[in-house]
């Protein structure tokens, strides 16, 4: 078993939808919990930092962490075009390593 | 500021040879780190640096891969005798005061023939 597990779809929405991604992760001891975009031929961007169980919210996303039943979610509201990308999540503790899932694939069509 | 940048964005080399690859991270970050995806793959772990000290190399695949730091800034992951297997996306990131967030450049394609 993946220390965290990401289905990696493809997802494909028609824009104006309300789009979620999950992740899952096994190691309690992870504290920390992140959300990046990749899109294509580049580097991953950072997206949403969450730490501990919570919700954060920036614009159109927000990052949810249920530490109890150890899920992560994205949600993006109103999803543009622009929005298509890989979505990756990671998760780390104190060892200062991230732990990536394998990436969603999401098209948001016009 | 400028980011994370990587040299070179291209490289396609000859099975058997050996290249090297550059990574300058954002000015100030202590950590780097050195990662590699392949086509459909995630991300995977090769090795980090805090400073110039390597205190996790778990991820370097074979003896043929080996990093370095200098003057805690650039770093450089050099391959010895290539193999097709190599062929991938080279990614380097950086990281700064909150130290769990990872910066990352554009990224090294590597192609083996």
């Amino acid at each position: 078993q993946k220390e965290v597990e990401q289905d990696p779809g493809p997802l494909s929405v028609p824009e104006g939808a309300i789009v979620s991604l999950n992740c899952t992760y096994s190691n309690s001891a992870f504290q920390y919990f992140m959300w990046y975009r990749q899109y294509s031929r580049k580097g991953p961007e950072l997206l949403m930092y969450t730490y501990s169980s919570g919700n954060k919210e920036d614009g159109r996303f927000t990052a949810q962490v249920d530490k109890s039943s150890k899920y992560i979610s994205l949600f993006i509201r109103d999803s543009q075009p622009s929005d298509s990308a890989t979505y990756l999540c990671a998760s780390g503790g104190n060892n200062r390593k991230l732990i990536w899932g394998l990436g969603t694939s999401l098209a948001v069509n016009p | 500021g400028a980011g994370v940048s990587q040299s070179p964005s291209n490289k396609v080399t000859e099975k058997g040879k050996d290249v090297e690859l550059r990574c300058d991270p954002i000015s100030g970050h202590t950590a780097l780190y050195w990662y590699r995806q392949s086509l459909g793959q995630g991300l995977e772990f090769l090795i980090y640096f805090q400073g110039n000290s390597a205190p996790d190399k778990s991820g370097l695949p074979s003896d043929r891969f080996s990093a370095e730091r200098t003057g805690g800034s650039v770093s450089t992951l050099t391959i010895q005798r290539t193999q097709q297997e190599d062929s991938a996306v080279y990614l380097c990131a950086s990281g700064g005061v909150l130290q769990e967030t990872q910066y990352f450049g554009p990224g090294t394609r590597l192609l083996v023939l």
